[in-house]
């Protein structure tokens, strides 16, 4: 069984202030990485892939990845109301599938 | 511009009756999936297909079946639905080749009484 563990939530972070999630999965050979956000009754919506060990940066996220230590994470800089969701964290585990970790919600407070 | 999209995007049925939802899709991709999403249980796979007539089983597939006829639909049918199928629905897809990032579609809401 393939696993994608994530930190338990919920995640209430200050306005401003940077969001931290934190995601571990089982299978060392894993190649790919990503981060969904979702809405409260939205579908997913893909923020974030990552490949290769280290920092990906896009705008006020960043992706970092440890695959020696089986780990990704997601940082989000100067939070905003706007980025209070549930994250996703899924990795490819073989061909084409993604298995999906539990989500965190974060909460941004004004 | 190319999009994934989902109908009926709420469906009340009653137990035993057939369901069939809707999954289209117009970027030409080759992978499609199939999801529920309930609480305590995040996201888990039902079927995927990784081309025309190719289709394949995921982790809660009993219930379900799919058929792939063309590049642009995967529905998904429930034989006889039960009320343990009462969930949110939702379909992806992802080009396969280059990528492997997955884009989903809006959801339906089944309820099953």
């Amino acid at each position: 069984q393939k696993e994608v563990e994530q930190n338990s939530g919920p995640l209430s972070v200050p306005e401003g202030a940077i969001a931290s999630l934190n995601c571990t999965y089982s299978d060392r050979g894993s190649q790919s990485f990503f981060w969904y956000r979702q809405y409260s009754g939205k579908s997913p919506e893909l923020i974030m892939s990552i490949y290769s060990n280290g920092d990906k940066e896009d705008g006020r996220f960043t992706a970092q990845l440890n695959k020696a230590s089986q780990y990704v994470s997601l940082l989000i800089r100067d939070s905003q109301p706007s980025d209070s969701a549930t994250y996703l964290c899924a990795v490819r585990f073989g061909d084409y599938k993604l298995s999906f970790g539990a989500g965190t919600t974060v909460t941004v407070r004004a | 511009d190319a999009e994934i999209t989902q109908s009926p995007r709420h469906k009340i049925t009653e137990t035993g009756r057939q369901v069939t939802l809707a999954c289209h899709q117009t970027w030409n991709h080759n992978n499609m999936f199939w999801y529920r999403q309930d609480l305590g249980h995040g996201l888990r796979l039902i079927h995927y297909s990784y081309g025309v007539q190719d289709t394949n089983k995921g982790e809660v597939s009993d219930g379900y079946s799919v058929s792939r006829s063309n590049t642009e639909d995967l529905p998904l049918t429930l034989e006889s639905a039960a009320s343990s199928q009462t969930s949110v629905y939702f379909c992806a897809s992802s080009e396969g080749t280059l990528s492997y990032e997955q884009y989903f579609g809006p959801g339906t809401r089944l309820t099953v009484t």
